[in-house]
């Protein structure tokens, strides 16, 4: 079945620096990537994501970067926030005509140095 | 204001009790999900809903039942037969179709007496 792995599990970086965190999957017909953002005691909170017919997409200080050829697709967040501080999810989904299930990686703690 | 209300936020469970955690959403979502999150881990799918008086089992649906009545409610109900229940569990919603975003409630946390 489908697998997502996502690197690394825990991220540090000075607040005004940027944060690279990196996935790969293993079903080539996925086809739909979210990420997701989760506060302490919260749920995961949709931020980007991107379809295969994509290579790349912007939202202010975030992108999201996708090689199909690789497996591999990628969260940049730029000059970082302490509000950035949170786990980060990635997904993979392989949409058909059920529901559209999603496999998520094991998620990276991000912290934001002061 | 739309979203997706999970009741309560801790709960707690003697030995050998079933226990149902509740799940309503008003985004007018015909999917809905429920998810087990383990510290250090990422979501694992339990039960999914397309529709009303439909479900199918995820990944791990041993120990737990779902009933979905109603479009809005989706309760998990997880049985003594499930011998490691302690975890935070979250429930989602969609719209049908493709590329749809799951939005997500702010989970239960159940825990073990």
């Amino acid at each position: 079945g489908e697998n997502v792995e996502q690197h690394p599990s825990t991220l540090s970086v000075q607040e005004g620096d940027s944060a690279v965190i990196k996935c790969t999957y293993s079903d080539s017909a996925s086809n739909y990537f979210p990420w997701y953002k989760q506060e302490l005691g919260k749920g995961p909170q949709l931020i980007i994501d991107i379809r295969s017919n994509v290579g790349e997409k912007k939202d202010q200080r975030i992108a999201v970067t996708l090689n199909k050829t690789a497996k591999h697709f990628s969260l940049h967040i730029t000059e970082t926030q302490p509000e950035d501080s949170a786990v980060y999810f990635c997904a993979a989904s392989k949409e058909n005509s059920s529901a559209s299930k999603i496999i998520f990686g094991s998620g990276t703690r991000l912290s934001i140095r002061p | 204001d739309g979203g997706i209300t999970q009741s309560p936020k801790y709960l707690f469970r003697k030995e050998g009790q079933n226990v149902t955690l509740s799940c309503e959403q008003n985004l007018n979502h015909d999917a809905m999900y429920w998810y087990r999150q383990d510290p250090g881990q990422g979501l694992r799918l339990i039960y999914y809903s397309q529709i009303v008086n439909d479900f199918q089992k995820g990944d791990i649906a041993e120990g737990y039942s779902v009933s979905r009545e109603k479009k809005e409610s989706f309760p998990l109900t997880v049985t003594s037969a499930q011998k490691n229940p302690t975890a935070f569990y979250l429930c989602a919603s969609s719209n049908r179709g493709r590329g749809q975003p799951q939005h997500f409630g702010d989970g239960t946390r159940l825990s073990i007496l």
